[in-house]
């Protein structure tokens, strides 16, 4: 079973447009992340929830709309796309820290985003 | 601010051994991670490090020094397959994990 899932893995699509990422994790976690990555792999932080809260609102375009139906999901929705938006958005989770040493975030396996 | 500097590029030979480096500035700090992530690929975990000093993983280690707010990986034996790009990330005060741009590291045979 996939920890960690998003759809879709490629995603062409023409400016102006509104799309959808999906993400869903599989491993009871509390935190979900949306990662972009761009051309010069530089791996960003966007958005955080935990436990379908919002903790962390980067400085990205109000374009840019997290939902989080439960605390399994984080969608990241994207309206007037852009061509700048072209790259790699990254899902990932991880256990809130608590007493937990080793926390890391797991990743999915991404999503290819070419906005033409 | 917050900021996390590694090398952009490093190379290295087959059966060597490097260093990469990291250095971090952040509000807080609740450990220290490094992930390996190959081209088109996730990024995947390698190491922890919450507490000063060194953790051995097989030919992976990961040194941590919160005073200095330093950290290095060590990668023994070199393999092609790990011509990869490793990357440094740090967990906040805030629980927030912030990446550093990544050091893409080149084996050559």
């Amino acid at each position: 079973d996939t920890a960690v899932s998003q759809t879709p893995k490629y995603l062409v699509t023409q400016m102006g447009n509104d799309k959808s990422i999906k993400c869903e994790q599989n491993l009871g976690h509390d935190t979900m992340y949306w990662y972009k990555q761009d051309s010069k792999k530089f791996l960003k932080i966007m958005f955080s929830y935990n436990n379908k809260e919002l903790i962390i609102n980067e400085t990205v375009p109000n374009r840019f709309s997290p939902k989080s139906p439960d605390k399994a999901h984080l969608n990241l929705h994207i309206n007037s796309l852009e061509l700048g938006d072209s790259a790699v958005y990254f899902c990932a989770s991880s256990q809130d820290k608590g007493w937990v040493s080793n926390t890391e975030a797991f990743f999915g396996q991404g999503t290819r985003l070419t906005v033409v | 601010g917050q900021n996390i500097d590694q090398p952009t590029e490093m190379t290295a030979t087959e059966g060597a051994i490097v260093q990469i480096n990291c250095t971090y500035q952040t509000s807080g700090f609740n450990g220290l991670f490094w992930y390996q992530q190959h081209a088109g690929e996730a990024p995947t975990f390698l190491s922890y490090n919450v507490l000063d000093g060194l953790e051995e993983k097989g030919r992976f280690s990961s040194f941590l020094s919160r005073s200095k707010g330093y950290s290095y990986l060590l990668l023994k034996e070199l393999q092609m397959k790990d011509s990869a790009s490793y990357l440094c990330a740090v967990r906040g005060g805030d629980d927030k994990i912030i990446f550093g741009k990544g050091t893409r590291l080149h084996i050559l045979p």
